[in-house]
């Protein structure tokens, strides 16, 4: 079946370095959806990607998705400690109709 | 407006018990998903309804999970009887529809250890 591949698992900041995770998929993917999870808490939705080489930035967040729409990215500039958290990606699947949800990358942010 | 509800947050219970979650979606919300969260992964899908139909149910142990969705708004999960395993949150979702476009909603999860 599909699957999403995110890479790094972990990652160990000092504050202020910038951040990045990637996620990969082997099929073209309708669009991606990326999470934060802090610690202890429930998913909560950043942003979702649709066209080919889309990029869109929240403040120090800045998303982008591949033209081949297989792969996407999550980079975080000059981190802060409010950033941990672990963050996934998520594609629907062919049908449209059930999210397929990547392993998630790990933040965390020495101060 | 109000987001998804779930209760209990917590539970702990020994093995071979059982245990119910409950889930109150947000209102207008036709589709509900229940994941579960292992500590360290990412969610799992366990069960997927639009209204009070099953879209997706290929992951739910069925043999010891069941959930269902009366009137297609409140849901229950229910674990009988509970393994060592089974202990993680319990994540309930909701989303206006299953479109591509759209998010789930998460609720804050019910915390289950099984003992």
């Amino acid at each position: 079946g599909q699957q999403v591949m995110q890479i790094p698992q972990y990652q160990h900041v000092q504050e202020g370095e910038d951040f990045t995770t990637y996620c990969n998929s082997s099929t073209t993917l309708s669009n991606i959806q990326w999470y934060k999870q802090r610690p202890g808490g429930h998913p909560v939705f950043l942003i979702q990607l649709v066209k080919s080489g889309e990029v869109k930035k929240q403040k120090r967040l800045t998303f982008q998705f591949g033209e081949a729409k297989k792969n996407s990215s999550l980079h975080i500039t000059a981190t802060q400690t409010t950033d941990v958290g672990t963050y996934f990606c998520a594609a629907y699947a062919g049908n449209n109709r059930k999210l397929i949800w990547g392993l998630g990358t790990s933040l965390a942010v020495n101060p | 407006e109000a987001g998804v509800a779930q209760s209990p947050r917590y539970k702990i219970i020994e093995k071979r018990q059982s245990v119910a979650f409950w889930c109150n979606p947000i209102s207008g919300h036709a589709t509900l998903y229940w994941y579960q969260q292992i500590l360290g992964q990412g969610p799992k899908l366990l069960i997927q309804f639009q209204n009070n139909g099953v879209v997706d149910d290929s992951q739910l142990p069925k043999d010891r999970f069941s959930a269902e969705r009366l009137k297609g708004v409140d849901s229950t999960l229910k674990i009988q009887p509970a393994k060592l395993e089974d202990s993680a949150v319990y994540l309930c979702a909701s989303s206006p529809t299953p479109k591509y476009n759209v998010h789930p909603y998460f609720g804050p999860g019910t915390r289950l250890t099984v003992t």
